[in-house]
């Protein structure tokens, strides 16, 4: 079936304004990962979730970082009150839940705070 | 705790000669291993994995890798480079041990094939 997708694949925001980026997991993959990517870095973990459970959220910058899944499919992360450091690239990743360590990722949302 | 190193920003290889990007690993248990490529304005695609078993480990477009616990390493080589491999390569290790899903990945390596 398809593959990882999220949207948008691009957003510019101006300071302060919040954004809301969508992850669709691959159907049936229980586990779903967001992770901040910056400029010539690698991929840094936000937060996980099993199902509809957000079991570790150790990654979220700050409280203005909020992330759901509320039907165990979908998920959505949401940045409140954007600064210029919220500038990155946003990976959503789904595997299945100890059945293949394996993570496929979504091609990314280029966020740009202005 | 688990750390993952890439010790090379950059590796460049002519077209037909062999490559190795190289990476190194801090675990407290045993670890699992992963590459994964990243193309322009894309996600990062699986490569291979190492979790138990032989350590030579073959993946997709002819890339394997060996794991060496000795010298904590998970390298990845490729016989003969292709211009389309240029791209960023990131490794990444999870502690069996931990108890957590999530891996960390390290800060990549960019290759660059000549023709």
């Amino acid at each position: 079936g398809a593959g990882v997708s999220q949207s948008p694949r691009y957003k510019v925001a101006k300071r302060g304004q919040d954004v809301a980026l969508r992850c669709d997991p691959i159907s049936g993959h229980v586990s779903l990962f967001w992770y901040q990517q910056a400029l010539g870095q690698g991929p840094e973990f936000l937060t996980y979730f099993q199902n509809e459970a957000q079991l570790d959220k150790s990654g979220l910058p700050s409280d203005r970082f909020f992330a759901e899944r509320p039907e165990g499919s979908v998920s959505t992360l949401k940045i409140q009150r954007t600064q210029q450091e919220d500038s990155a690239v946003y990976l959503c990743a789904s595997s299945h839940y100890r059945g293949q360590e394996t993570q496929y990722f979504g091609p990314g949302t280029r966020l740009l705070v202005l | 705790a688990q750390s993952v190193a890439q010790p090379e920003d950059q590796v460049n290889v002519a077209e037909g000669n062999p490559l190795t990007v190289k990476c190194t690993y801090s675990v407290s248990g045993n670890p699992y291993l992963f590459w994964y490529v990243q193309y322009p304005n894309r996600g990062l695609q699986f490569l291979l994995k190492y979790i138990t078993g032989d350590n030579l480990v073959k993946g997709s477009y002819g890339f394997e890798a060996e794991f060496n616990k000795s010298q904590t390493s998970f390298h990845l080589k490729k016989p003969s480079a292709l211009v389309s491999d240029s791209a960023l390569y990131f490794c990444a290790v999870r502690d069996i041990a931990g108890g957590s899903y999530i891996p960390t990945f390290g800060r990549g390596t960019s290759l660059i094939v000549h023709p």
